[in-house]
């Protein structure tokens, strides 16, 4: 029944090693959000796909990457992880025209 | 960038209380989404308004979209343990915009 699945729910990747974390959708929506929520903070948007358009917050940091290659899928990619980059990364998937989000359940990234 | 300024930061109260939340903005916004978080999970949206004045209720949850698109309130009837948790509200800039969340409530349920 999960809609908007992410994998893997936990991550720990080494300081500096790429980092590649994904998030699927069967709710067919067009848009599909990353968000970085670090610890008691709210989450914060780095960026989304309007189908196959990117578009790129403003502050997001060149070290966040992200691929969408159908529909279904979407990556986010850590080039470099620093410490400060451990944090919980959310996906989020919307109707084109619509503002209601539904997210996965997160990942959860550790940088050691 | 839109700020939102969410109240309370945190409740405690016993169950079976009345809990009451609000959001506001110096903008206006044509949607407020009001989301339940339980620690270590992603958001569950509780909640949609679109209508400036709206009144809508979930179950226990109500929620308002203030007449001056400013501004939303969050009420539960009746709180529950399970109401534990962090109420976001969230507004959209509408189409494929990402959402803004404000900073949070965390509600704490007190035996």
């Amino acid at each position: 029944d999960a809609m908007v699945i992410q994998n893997p729910r936990y991550q720990v990747t080494q300081f500096g090693k790429p980092v590649t974390l994904s998030c699927s959708q069967t709710l067919n929506h067009n848009v599909m959000y990353w968000y970085q929520q670090k610890s008691s903070q709210a989450p914060k948007l780095l960026f989304h796909y309007y189908d196959k358009d990117f578009n790129n917050e403003a502050d997001t940091p060149d070290n966040f990457q992200s691929r969408r290659p159908n529909t279904s899928f979407c990556f986010l990619d850590i080039r470099s992880p620093g410490l400060g980059d451990a944090a919980m990364y959310l996906c989020a998937t919307s109707n084109r025209g619509g503002t209601e989000a539904f997210f996965g359940q997160g990942t959860r990234l550790t940088v050691v | 960038g839109q700020q939102l300024n969410q109240s309370p930061q945190s409740m405690f109260i016993q169950e079976g209380e009345d809990v009451s939340m609000n959001c506001t903005s110096s903008s206006i916004f044509n949607t407020w989404l009001w989301y339940k978080q339980d620690p270590g999970e992603g958001p569950v949206l509780l909640i949609a308004l679109y209508k400036a004045g709206e009144l809508t209720s979930n179950g226990r949850l109500t929620a308002q979209f203030g007449i001056t698109r400013k501004d939303s309130f969050l009420n539960i009837s009746a709180s529950i343990p399970s109401d534990v948790g962090i109420y976001f509200c969230a507004v959209g800039g509408g189409g494929a915009d990402g959402l803004t969340f404000g900073k949070g409530t965390h509600l704490i349920i007190q035996p």
